[in-house]
């Protein structure tokens, strides 16, 4: 059973603070990882996605991967009160499956 | 483009009875996935599909069916319903090759009761 951790929240980080979200996965041979924003009652839409070691940024989003420890992860820099949502960690397998966390909810306080 | 739709948006269900989401996509992408999600939860793979007239199973397929005779359409089926399907049903696709970005319908809401 391939798992997909994250820690549920909710967070709550001030306006203009950074905040990091965290996610592991438990199948080592996983080789793309993505990142979904949800607002309640709607769908989810993609932010960011990593394929390589490493950081990976675009604007105030900022994607880590650590395959040797099985880690990804997602800084927010200047947190908005817009951003508040859920954050979807998800790892794509062969075959194009994919596989989500439970996700972790985000209030940024103005 | 209209990207990927699903009706109905909402419905309810008495135990037994028996029901078809309908998704339809116009992006021309091979895969497509239904997911459900239960409150406060994550996605779960129910059905995926590669292409017209394949399909295959995800990590939650019992008490469901899927067909795919056409790229655009994937229709779930729900046969004999259970309050343990009560959740929000996401239909999504993706386009295949190098691109794994996943679009997602508006999702459907489904009580059975």
């Amino acid at each position: 059973q391939k798992e997909v951790e994250q820690n549920s929240g909710p967070l709550s980080v001030p306006e203009g603070a950074i905040a990091s979200l965290n996610c592991t996965y438990s199948d080592r041979v996983s080789q793309s990882f993505f990142w979904y924003r949800q607002y309640s009652g709607k769908s989810p839409e993609l932010i960011m996605s990593i394929y390589s070691n490493g950081d990976k940024e675009d604007g105030r989003f900022t994607a880590q991967l650590n395959k040797a420890s099985q880690y990804v992860s997602l800084l927010i820099r200047d947190s908005q009160p817009s951003d508040s949502a859920t954050y979807l960690c998800a790892v794509k397998e062969d075959f194009n499956k994919f596989y989500f966390g439970s996700g972790t909810k985000l209030n940024v306080k103005p | 483009n209209a990207g990927v739709t699903q009706t109905p948006k909402f419905r309810i269900l008495k135990i037994g009875q028996s029901m078809t989401l309908q998704c339809t996509q116009d992006m021309n992408h091979n895969y497509m996935y239904w997911y459900r999600q239960d409150p406060g939860m994550g996605l779960k793979l129910i059905y995926y599909s590669v292409g017209a007239g394949i399909t295959d199973k995800g990590e939650v397929p019992n008490g469901y069916n899927v067909s795919r005779s056409t790229t655009e359409d994937f229709p779930l089926r729900l046969e004999l319903a259970a309050p343990s399907q009560t959740s929000v049903y996401f239909c999504a696709t993706v386009s295949g090759g190098t691109n794994h970005e996943q679009y997602f319908g508006p999702g459907t809401r489904l009580t059975v009761t």
